[in-house]
Protein backbone atom coordinates (compact mmCIF):
# COMPACT_ATOMS: atom_id res chain seq x y z
CA UNK A 1 0.00 0.00 0.00
CA UNK A 2 0.98 3.08 -0.14
CA UNK A 3 3.39 4.81 2.36
CA UNK A 4 4.13 8.34 3.73
CA UNK A 5 7.30 8.75 5.60
CA UNK A 6 8.46 12.18 8.26
CA UNK A 7 11.40 12.89 8.94
CA UNK A 8 12.24 13.60 12.02
CA UNK A 9 10.23 11.89 14.17
CA UNK A 10 11.05 13.76 16.95
CA UNK A 11 12.79 17.16 17.32
CA UNK A 12 14.05 19.06 20.74
CA UNK A 13 14.92 22.70 20.21
CA UNK A 14 15.56 26.10 21.68
CA UNK A 15 13.05 28.70 21.49
CA UNK A 16 14.05 30.95 18.76
CA UNK A 17 15.26 28.50 16.52
CA UNK A 18 13.89 26.61 13.11
CA UNK A 19 12.83 23.30 12.92
CA UNK A 20 12.33 21.60 9.42
CA UNK A 21 10.28 18.60 8.73
CA UNK A 22 9.91 16.62 5.72
CA UNK A 23 6.82 14.25 4.50
CA UNK A 24 7.32 12.28 1.60
CA UNK A 25 5.21 9.84 -0.29
CA UNK A 26 7.23 6.82 -0.83
CA UNK A 27 5.25 5.02 -3.83
CA UNK A 28 3.31 7.15 -5.07
CA UNK A 29 3.00 10.89 -6.72
CA UNK A 30 1.17 13.28 -4.39
CA UNK A 31 0.01 16.88 -5.82
CA UNK A 32 -1.40 17.49 -2.80
CA UNK A 33 -0.48 17.26 0.52
CA UNK A 34 -1.51 18.35 3.47
CA UNK A 35 -0.34 19.14 7.36
CA UNK A 36 -2.41 18.82 10.66
CA UNK A 37 -1.36 19.92 13.90
CA UNK A 38 -2.48 18.18 17.31
CA UNK A 39 -2.28 19.94 20.64
CA UNK A 40 -2.41 16.86 23.56
CA UNK A 41 -5.79 15.23 24.20
CA UNK A 42 -7.19 17.02 20.44
CA UNK A 43 -7.89 15.75 17.51
CA UNK A 44 -6.07 16.65 14.51
CA UNK A 45 -6.46 20.34 13.18
CA UNK A 46 -5.58 21.72 9.52
CA UNK A 47 -3.11 23.97 9.10
CA UNK A 48 -2.31 23.91 5.52
CA UNK A 49 -3.13 22.83 1.88
CA UNK A 50 0.50 21.88 0.36
CA UNK A 51 0.49 22.05 -3.92
CA UNK A 52 2.76 20.97 -5.77
CA UNK A 53 4.49 24.07 -7.91
CA UNK A 54 2.34 26.60 -5.82
CA UNK A 55 1.88 28.36 -2.99
CA UNK A 56 0.34 26.69 0.30
CA UNK A 57 -2.99 27.59 1.16
CA UNK A 58 -2.93 28.36 5.04
CA UNK A 59 -6.38 27.69 7.54
CA UNK A 60 -7.80 30.95 9.26
CA UNK A 61 -5.24 31.27 11.86
CA UNK A 62 -2.54 29.52 10.69
CA UNK A 63 0.39 31.95 10.46
CA UNK A 64 1.93 31.63 6.60
CA UNK A 65 5.32 33.36 7.76
CA UNK A 66 5.64 31.62 10.80
CA UNK A 67 4.58 27.86 8.87
CA UNK A 68 6.81 28.20 5.94
CA UNK A 69 5.34 25.01 3.35
CA UNK A 70 7.73 23.94 0.46
CA UNK A 71 5.98 21.78 -1.99
CA UNK A 72 8.77 21.63 -4.89
CA UNK A 73 8.52 17.93 -6.33
CA UNK A 74 5.20 15.20 -6.34
CA UNK A 75 7.14 13.30 -3.43
CA UNK A 76 8.05 15.82 -1.33
CA UNK A 77 6.98 18.65 0.84
CA UNK A 78 8.66 20.54 3.43
CA UNK A 79 7.33 22.35 6.80
CA UNK A 80 9.58 24.73 8.29
CA UNK A 81 8.35 26.03 11.79
CA UNK A 82 10.66 29.69 11.92
CA UNK A 83 11.56 30.93 15.17
CA UNK A 84 9.64 28.28 17.06
CA UNK A 85 8.05 28.75 20.92
CA UNK A 86 7.06 26.68 23.20
CA UNK A 87 3.89 27.41 22.56
CA UNK A 88 4.40 25.77 19.09
CA UNK A 89 4.92 22.35 20.82
CA UNK A 90 3.28 19.86 19.08
CA UNK A 91 2.61 16.74 17.20
CA UNK A 92 2.75 17.33 13.65
CA UNK A 93 1.41 14.93 10.93
CA UNK A 94 0.88 15.33 6.94
CA UNK A 95 -0.85 13.60 5.01
CA UNK A 96 -0.50 13.03 0.76
CA UNK A 97 -3.51 12.26 -1.45
CA UNK A 98 -3.16 9.59 -4.07
CA UNK A 99 -4.89 10.21 -6.83
CA UNK A 100 -4.98 6.42 -8.66
CA UNK A 101 -7.16 6.38 -6.06
CA UNK A 102 -10.11 8.46 -6.14
CA UNK A 103 -13.35 7.73 -6.56
CA UNK A 104 -14.35 5.47 -4.02
CA UNK A 105 -12.51 2.88 -5.39
CA UNK A 106 -9.88 3.25 -2.08
CA UNK A 107 -8.03 5.33 0.39
CA UNK A 108 -6.65 8.65 -0.56
CA UNK A 109 -5.56 9.67 1.59
CA UNK A 110 -2.15 8.33 3.31
CA UNK A 111 -0.95 9.61 6.57
CA UNK A 112 2.77 9.74 8.03
CA UNK A 113 3.66 8.53 11.11
CA UNK A 114 3.99 12.24 12.74
CA UNK A 115 6.98 14.57 14.16
CA UNK A 116 6.55 15.44 18.09
CA UNK A 117 8.33 18.77 18.16
CA UNK A 118 9.22 20.41 21.50
CA UNK A 119 10.46 23.46 22.14
CA UNK A 120 12.15 24.28 25.09
CA UNK B 1 -18.67 17.60 4.42
CA UNK B 2 -21.27 16.18 6.33
CA UNK B 3 -21.04 16.44 10.27
CA UNK B 4 -20.54 13.35 11.87
CA UNK B 5 -21.52 12.51 15.90
CA UNK B 6 -19.76 9.88 17.67
CA UNK B 7 -19.04 8.64 21.57
CA UNK B 8 -16.42 9.62 22.94
CA UNK B 9 -15.71 7.02 24.53
CA UNK B 10 -16.15 2.98 24.61
CA UNK B 11 -14.85 -0.26 26.09
CA UNK B 12 -14.42 -3.72 24.99
CA UNK B 13 -13.35 -7.03 26.34
CA UNK B 14 -10.06 -8.86 24.77
CA UNK B 15 -11.20 -10.93 21.66
CA UNK B 16 -14.80 -9.70 21.92
CA UNK B 17 -16.19 -7.82 19.31
CA UNK B 18 -16.46 -3.96 19.38
CA UNK B 19 -18.86 -2.15 17.35
CA UNK B 20 -18.27 1.98 16.90
CA UNK B 21 -21.74 3.84 16.15
CA UNK B 22 -21.74 7.09 14.11
CA UNK B 23 -24.50 9.38 13.16
CA UNK B 24 -24.64 11.07 10.16
CA UNK B 25 -27.77 12.01 9.90
CA UNK B 26 -26.76 14.73 6.94
CA UNK B 27 -25.05 12.93 4.93
CA UNK B 28 -25.60 13.81 0.90
CA UNK B 29 -25.87 11.19 -1.53
CA UNK B 30 -22.70 11.17 -3.04
CA UNK B 31 -20.44 10.89 0.28
CA UNK B 32 -18.58 7.79 1.37
CA UNK B 33 -18.48 7.02 5.00
CA UNK B 34 -14.73 6.45 6.21
CA UNK B 35 -13.49 5.11 9.12
CA UNK B 36 -9.32 6.14 10.48
CA UNK B 37 -8.01 5.38 13.57
CA UNK B 38 -5.38 6.81 15.12
CA UNK B 39 -2.97 5.16 18.03
CA UNK B 40 -1.51 7.29 20.38
CA UNK B 41 1.14 9.45 19.17
CA UNK B 42 0.98 7.82 15.73
CA UNK B 43 -0.43 9.21 12.62
CA UNK B 44 -4.21 8.06 11.61
CA UNK B 45 -4.33 4.88 10.02
CA UNK B 46 -7.37 4.35 7.23
CA UNK B 47 -9.37 1.24 8.10
CA UNK B 48 -12.41 1.39 6.02
CA UNK B 49 -14.95 3.07 3.52
CA UNK B 50 -18.62 2.34 1.98
CA UNK B 51 -21.36 4.69 0.33
CA UNK B 52 -24.28 2.50 0.77
CA UNK B 53 -23.31 -1.37 0.71
CA UNK B 54 -21.70 -2.93 3.73
CA UNK B 55 -18.38 -3.70 3.26
CA UNK B 56 -15.62 -5.85 4.87
CA UNK B 57 -11.87 -6.10 4.68
CA UNK B 58 -8.86 -7.83 7.03
CA UNK B 59 -9.48 -5.26 9.75
CA UNK B 60 -13.23 -4.76 10.11
CA UNK B 61 -16.80 -4.50 8.59
CA UNK B 62 -18.60 -1.67 8.11
CA UNK B 63 -22.54 -1.36 8.20
CA UNK B 64 -24.47 1.31 6.92
CA UNK B 65 -27.88 1.91 7.53
CA UNK B 66 -30.57 1.68 4.50
CA UNK B 67 -30.90 5.17 5.14
CA UNK B 68 -27.78 6.15 5.70
CA UNK B 69 -28.10 8.53 8.49
CA UNK B 70 -25.87 6.01 10.77
CA UNK B 71 -23.41 3.37 10.41
CA UNK B 72 -21.27 1.03 12.79
CA UNK B 73 -17.65 -0.33 12.61
CA UNK B 74 -17.23 -3.20 14.05
CA UNK B 75 -13.78 -4.79 15.02
CA UNK B 76 -14.72 -8.63 15.31
CA UNK B 77 -12.22 -9.59 17.49
CA UNK B 78 -10.66 -6.53 18.91
CA UNK B 79 -7.27 -6.98 20.60
CA UNK B 80 -4.83 -4.96 23.17
CA UNK B 81 -4.07 -3.61 20.10
CA UNK B 82 -7.32 -1.97 18.40
CA UNK B 83 -6.84 0.66 21.42
CA UNK B 84 -6.97 4.03 19.39
CA UNK B 85 -9.11 7.13 18.79
CA UNK B 86 -11.32 6.06 16.29
CA UNK B 87 -12.73 8.74 13.49
CA UNK B 88 -15.63 8.81 11.56
CA UNK B 89 -15.72 11.41 8.61
CA UNK B 90 -18.46 11.52 5.57
CA UNK B 91 -16.74 13.36 2.51
CA UNK B 92 -16.57 13.21 -1.16
CA UNK B 93 -14.43 11.09 -3.10
CA UNK B 94 -12.25 12.35 -6.07
CA UNK B 95 -11.23 15.36 -4.33
CA UNK B 96 -8.05 16.50 -3.37
CA UNK B 97 -9.53 17.63 -0.03
CA UNK B 98 -8.72 17.54 3.32
CA UNK B 99 -9.79 15.11 5.83
CA UNK B 100 -11.85 17.13 9.10
CA UNK B 101 -11.28 15.47 12.11
CA UNK B 102 -14.21 15.60 14.38
CA UNK B 103 -13.16 14.46 18.35
CA UNK B 104 -13.66 10.39 17.28
CA UNK B 105 -14.49 7.42 20.01
CA UNK B 106 -11.56 6.27 21.96
CA UNK B 107 -11.60 2.59 22.55
CA UNK B 108 -10.01 0.76 25.24
CA UNK B 109 -10.13 -2.60 24.96
CA UNK B 110 -9.52 -4.30 28.11
CA UNK B 111 -7.59 -7.67 28.76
Amino acid sequence: GAVVSQHPSWVICKSGTSVKIECRSLDFQATTMFWYRQFPKQSLMLMATSNEGSKATYEQGVEKDKFLINHASLTLSTLTVTSAHPEDSSFYICSAHNPLTSGGAGNEQFFGPGTRLTVL
Amino acid sequence: DAKTTQPTSMDCAEGRAANLPCNHSTISGNEYVYWYRQIHSQGPQYIIHGLKNNETNEMASLIITEDRKSSTLILPHATLRDTAVYYCIVRVTGSARQLTFGSGTQLTVLP
